[in-house]
């Protein structure tokens, strides 16, 4: 099970964002990052729990290994209002995702 | 350019038999792994199962182990998911993606198919 916090995190433009998420058990570094807009398909953003994928900004990093994992985004711009989900992919066939966390400009 | 497009909305009734697809484009189809993923509101995101379609290497999550099936066309770089007795709770919006760049972690999406099943 992949535990995600918090539900919600509202943060400034510019300020630094934090999000969450842990694993039951151990899943080594086997974690992706998505972004999900409203009507939109799942966006890979990191993989192997802090590569970027090819064309995300480097304001998005992540961190972590074993259970405990986060996703940073450094500078947040009005464009990164959306729904993050850590996805761990560790064994076949428990990839699981997270429950989301919902990133809303305030 | 990386594209998988999906077939289109279907609204379908209780114990009725569907097949969606997913058509990829611009890499090589056999040499990576398609995922089929549910999206329910209020229960966020969950894989259904993969598919490599080289050797058409299929695997599925215990969930839905029986439930579905997933197959690939190779001639037309295609792959399916098909129910052969829709229940209600079967309504949902499903995505493909594509397996890239590790095992386990999907960098691009289809756009999704909504299925609504409803008597």
């Amino acid at each position: 099970v992949m535990t995600q916090s918090p539900a919600t995190l509202s943060v400034s433009p510019g300020e630094r964002a934090t999000l969450s998420c842990r694993a039951s058990q151990s899943v080594m570094s086997n974690v992706a990052w998505y972004q999900q807009k409203p009507g939109q398909a799942p966006r890979l953003l990191i993989y192997g729990s802090f590569t970027r994928a090819i064309g995300i900004p480097a304001r998005f990093s992540g961190s972590g290994a074993g259970t405990e994992f986060t996703l940073t985004i450094s500078s947040l711009q009005s464009e990164d209002a959306a729904v993050y989900y850590c996805q761990q992919h560790d064994k076949w066939p428990t990839w699981t995702f997270g429950q989301g966390t919902k990133v809303e400009i305030k | 350019e990386v594209q998988l497009v999906q077939s289109g909305a279907e609204m379908k009734k209780p114990g009725d038999s569907l097949k969606i697809s997913c058509k990829a484009s611009g890499y090589s189809f056999t040499g990576q792994w398609i995922a089929w993923v549910r999206q329910m509101p209020g229960r966020g995101l969950e894989y259904m199962g993969i598919i490599y379609p080289g050797d058409s290497d299929t695997r599925y999550t215990p969930a839905f182990e029986g439930q579905v099936t997933i197959s690939a066309d190779k001639s037309i770089s295609t792959v399916f998911l098909q129910w052969s007795s829709l229940k209600a709770s079967d309504s949902a919006l499903y995505f493909c993606a594509r397996g890239a760049p590790m095992f386990g972690s999907f960098d691009n999406w289809g756009q999704g198919t909504q299925v609504t099943v409803s008597s």
